[in-house]
């Protein structure tokens, strides 16, 4: 069964710092990977994607994440955090055949505090 | 404005009382689906439905049921609620046209059973 990981529950950074989440997923066909956060009581925001092609992508808010087939990584980067970016932040996977290929399966989720 | 949009926002009930949570989009999609999401184990998905009439299971579908009647619209009904269905609740919808696209979520429907 697919799987995707995320290693870390909970980081804080202060404002200004770089970040990285990391995401883990399991080997299989040729994922299709996505990052989505959710702030606090809101629903889920597409961040970026990652089809096939390049695998250093670039999504909203200044977000980036590569594609690491050999460690089957897709970890989620921003030069520089701003207080805004306090939320929490979704690795998703999608893969397979037929129907199965559109059944996204989630992470665990990383929250994201940010330090004045 | 394309958006999944979802009835009601909030809902508290009572073990056993029959409820139905609405999920409409207007972006023509086939695909639909609904995930609940729990502290600690992300958004797992329930149902899905490629199209009109046609639904399967998800990962967690006991005690759930829905439908597909229309191409805009896909129900989650619990016919009779547990205290361990409360969760947030949310709907996406995707196109089909052209291989696999990316799902857009409704705002969630937070469920409370009492």
């Amino acid at each position: 069964a697919q799987s995707v990981t995320q290693p870390d529950i909970h980081i804080t950074v202060s404002e200004g710092a770089s970040l990285e989440l990391r995401c883990n997923y399991s080997y299989g066909a040729t994922p299709y990977l996505f990052w989505y956060v959710q702030s606090p009581g809101q629903g889920l925001q597409l961040l970026l994607k990652y089809f096939s092609g390049d695998t250093l992508v670039q999504g909203i808010k200044g977000f980036e994440a590569e594609f690491k087939r050999s460690q089957s990584s897709f970890n989620l980067r921003k030069p520089s955090v701003h207080w805004s970016d306090a939320a929490e932040y979704f690795c998703a996977r999608s893969g397979g055949s037929g129907a199965g290929s559109y059944q996204l399966t989630f992470g665990k989720g990383t929250k994201l505090s940010v330090i004045p | 404005e394309a958006q999944v949009t979802q009835n009601p926002r909030y809902l508290i009930t009572v073990t056993g009382k029959k409820l139905t949570v609405t999920c409409s989009q207007n972006m023509n999609h086939e695909y639909m689906s609904w995930y609940r999401q729990d502290p600690g184990l992300g958004l797992r998905q329930i149902y899905y439905s490629m199209n009109v009439e046609v639904t399967d299971k998800g990962d967690v579908p006991e005690g759930y049921k829905v439908s597909r009647k229309e191409k805009r619209n896909f129900p989650l009904i619990l016919e009779s609620p547990s205290p361990n269905q409360t969760s947030l609740y949310f709907c996406a919808s995707s196109s089909l046209a052209g291989g696999y696209d990316t799902q857009y979520f409704g705002p969630g429907t937070r469920l409370t059973v009492l």
